[in-house]
């Protein structure tokens, strides 16, 4: 079966710019997460989807960061500004079904680096 | 919240030897815990899992050992070859979010 897929594989901006990632889960997985993984540690939950309803965003920095998932399918993670600290890899993963006992298939990532 | 502790942050063996891996967590409801494989510039991949009413899975060469009582599980890769080489994670979810430990580069040599 194809994988999960994101874009960009890699962002390079200056702080306080604006970027957006995209994320397409495993065909039929209703529940889709972004998890952010800084250097040399394990990826952290930003937020959770269930088809196109949030189920947990409580790690997620409102003020700068958003997150939307499109009819329930593709979802867009966005940071806005970006800060230094932002630098890191993004993660997209996805289950087929809403407990946290499903198995999670990541993406490839994407790497941001903050200028 | 939820946490998890791993170590040792870095492991070196010589292929064919073993290598263990120990995590332990903090909320007793955790009831996963997966491990996952990520090699460099790679996506972490699942490699294997256990549930709490489980205490030991194996699969080939790779094994999990899981003590809810002293909420510690351990991953034991025995007979380690080059491609071993990674960062392995281990993970703890309960009702709440899955939550992973800092990771352990392992490095087999040949």
């Amino acid at each position: 079966e194809a994988g999960v897929a994101q874009s960009p594989r890699y962002k390079i901006i200056e702080k306080r710019q604006s970027v957006a990632f995209w994320c397409n889960p495993i065909s039929g997985h209703a529940t889709l997460y972004w998890y952010q993984q800084i250097l040399g540690q394990g990826p952290k939950l930003l937020i959770q989807f269930q088809n196109n309803g949030v189920v947990d965003d409580s790690q997620l920095p409102k003020d700068r960061f958003s997150a939307e998932r499109l009819k329930g399918v593709d979802s867009t993670l966005k940071i806005q500004p970006a800060k230094l600290e932002d630098s890191a890899v993004y993660l997209c993963a996805s289950s087929w079904g809403g407990t946290l006992t499903d198995t999670q298939y990541f993406g490839p990532g994407t790497r941001l680096t903050v200028l | 919240g939820e946490n998890v502790e791993q170590h040792p942050s870095t492991l070196s063996v010589q292929e064919g030897d073993s290598a263990v891996i120990k995590c332990t967590y903090s909320d007793s409801a955790s009831n996963y815990f997966p491990w996952y494989k990520q090699e460099l510039g790679k996506r972490p991949q699942l490699i294997i899992d256990i549930r709490s009413n489980v205490g030991e899975k194996k699969d080939q060469r790779i094994a999990v050992t899981l003590n809810k009582t002293a909420k510690h599980f351990s991953l034991h890769i025995t007979e380690t070859q080059p491609e071993d080489s990674a960062v392995y994670f281990c993970a703890a979810s309960g009702y709440s979010t899955l939550t992973f430990g800092k990771g352990t580069m392992l490095l087999v040599s040949p």
